[in-house]
């Protein structure tokens, strides 16, 4: 079976500061994806990766960056926190014409 | 811009009925659709896979189906048990170099004993 793990379950940060989410998928997928998800909004894409190195906005990149220097780890990273970016941070994973396998979600709260 | 949408927003039922979940879409131009379960503080899990050349897709007590031309998609799940209790996402696969999907804001169901 496929395992996307993500660093934390939960994190709680101040306004201000940096913060990582790792995740690190075991299947060598070639796409990665990470999606914030709010009550009543869904699912929304916050950035992908096709290939190592390479990256795409999603539809709400703002205030995000993305780091994949290994194909197996993708990276989310906020350069300064916002009480807006308080969510459910789930990441994925795919193979070219597989259906993604996603990671359990990191419950974000920024104070 | 692809929108998805899933009515109802909520549904309860009791046990043992038969039910079905909507979904619909606005861009006809997909690579596929996805149906996913949600738990409470979980991640999603996929329930069923329909490429875009297929009508329908089955899986145990679950059969989703794909109307390309009318944008819409529908999730029937029979002889419904409390455990199917969950929310249930619709996603919409693109044609672009991941794949990447969009997703609707899901039907939260509630089978009750």
């Amino acid at each position: 079976d496929v395992k996307v793990t993500q660093s934390s379950r939960y994190l709680v940060k101040r306004t201000g500061e940096k913060v990582f989410l790792e995740c690190v998928q075991d299947m060598d997928h070639e796409n990665m994806f990470w999606y914030r998800q709010d009550p009543g909004l869904g699912l929304r894409l916050i950035y992908f990766s096709y290939d190592v190195k390479m990256k795409e906005k999603g539809d709400i990149p703002e205030g995000y960056s993305v780091s994949r220097e290994k194909k197996e780890r993708f990276s989310l990273i906020l350069e300064s926190a916002s009480t807006n970016q308080t969510s459910m941070y789930l990441c994925a994973s795919s193979s070219t014409h597989g259906a993604p396998d996603f990671g359990p979600g990191t419950r974000l709260t920024v104070l | 811009k692809q929108e998805v949408t899933q009515i109802p927003a909520a549904l309860s039922v009791p046990e043992g009925e038969n039910l079905v979940l909507n979904c619909s879409f606005t861009d006809s131009a997909i690579y596929n659709l996805q149906w996913f379960r949600q738990d409470p503080g979980k991640g999603l899990t996929s329930l069923l896979l329909i490429q875009s050349s297929q009508r329908e897709q089955t899986s145990g007590r679950l059969n989703a189906s794909l109307d390309k031309s009318s944008g819409r998609s529908t999730l029937y799940i029979a002889a419904s048990q409390p455990g199917d209790s969950a929310t249930y996402l619709c996603a919409v696969g693109h044609s672009g170099s991941a794949r990447q999907l969009t997703f609707g804001s899901g039907t939260q169901l509630t089978v009750l004993p």
